[in-house]
């Protein structure tokens, strides 16, 4: 089981990290993947981190968004940065599998960002 | 805006078939055999459903079952259910390591 912290009121410009602890599941999956959901809207793939280090980002949040993992391997982070009002959404940690972590298996139950003045 | 195209809403009554669609490109949905769906009730987490177009999860009711042909996939749900009332989330992989979500389709179970 996967559970998301971090998440909580923010004014725009400001940072804030979100945390993803496992519980009988490794973060050590081959993909992990952070997708979230704008209040009433849909799903948007954000961010995903290989096990091997490498990342790759959704345009909207390239350069300020930042997905990593600790040397422990039990807990997977997103730095976001540069806060916008349209990062408001619930952010979900998920773990991926398949062809360049297509696959979201296990989803978190997420953690809400709200991004106002 | 999404890059895969859902319908707003379907609805059937219990018992009956419904499919919901996927429109994507070739440079998508046409170009790679995974897309997956997701299934969420309000105010809880995603459910994988499918992935690789017509593979079920272990746990998965085979009522669940998805086609591509071309640049759109389907999901259909057969024999349906009052919990099948949900909302409903194609993806594909789009290439780059990156992924789309369709918008959406609300499932109305009359």
């Amino acid at each position: 089981q996967l559970v998301e912290s971090g998440g909580t009121l923010v004014q725009p410009g400001g940072s804030l990290r979100l945390s993803c602890s496992a519980s009988g599941v490794t973060i050590d999956s081959d993909f992990m993947t952070w997708v979230r959901q704008a209040p009433g809207k849909g799903l948007e793939w954000v961010s995903v981190l290989y096990r091997s280090g490498k990342t790759q980002y959704s345009d909207s949040v390239r350069g300020r968004f930042t997905v990593s993992r600790d040397n422990f391997e039990t807990t997977l982070y997103l730095q976001m940065n540069s806060l916008r009002t349209d990062d408001t959404a619930m952010y979900y940690c998920v773990k991926s599998s398949g062809y360049g972590g297509s696959t979201f298996d296990n989803w978190g139950q997420g953690t809400l960002v709200t991004v106002s003045s | 805006q999404s890059v895969l195209t859902q319908p707003a809403s379907v609805s059937g009554s219990p018992g009956q078939s419904i499919t919901i669609s996927c429109t994507g490109t070739r440079n998508d949905v046409g170009l790679y055999n995974l897309v997956s769906w997701y299934q969420q009730h309000p105010g809880k987490a995603p459910k994988l459903l499918l992935y690789e177009v017509t593979k079920r999860p272990s746990g998965v009711s085979s009522r669940f079952s998805g086609s591509k042909s071309g640049n759109t996939a389907s999901l259909t749900i057969s024999g349906l259910q009052s919990e099948d009332e949900a909302d409903y989330y194609c993806c594909s992989f789009v290439g780059s390591s990156t992924s789309s979500f369709g918008g959406g389709t609300k499932l109305t179970v009359l």
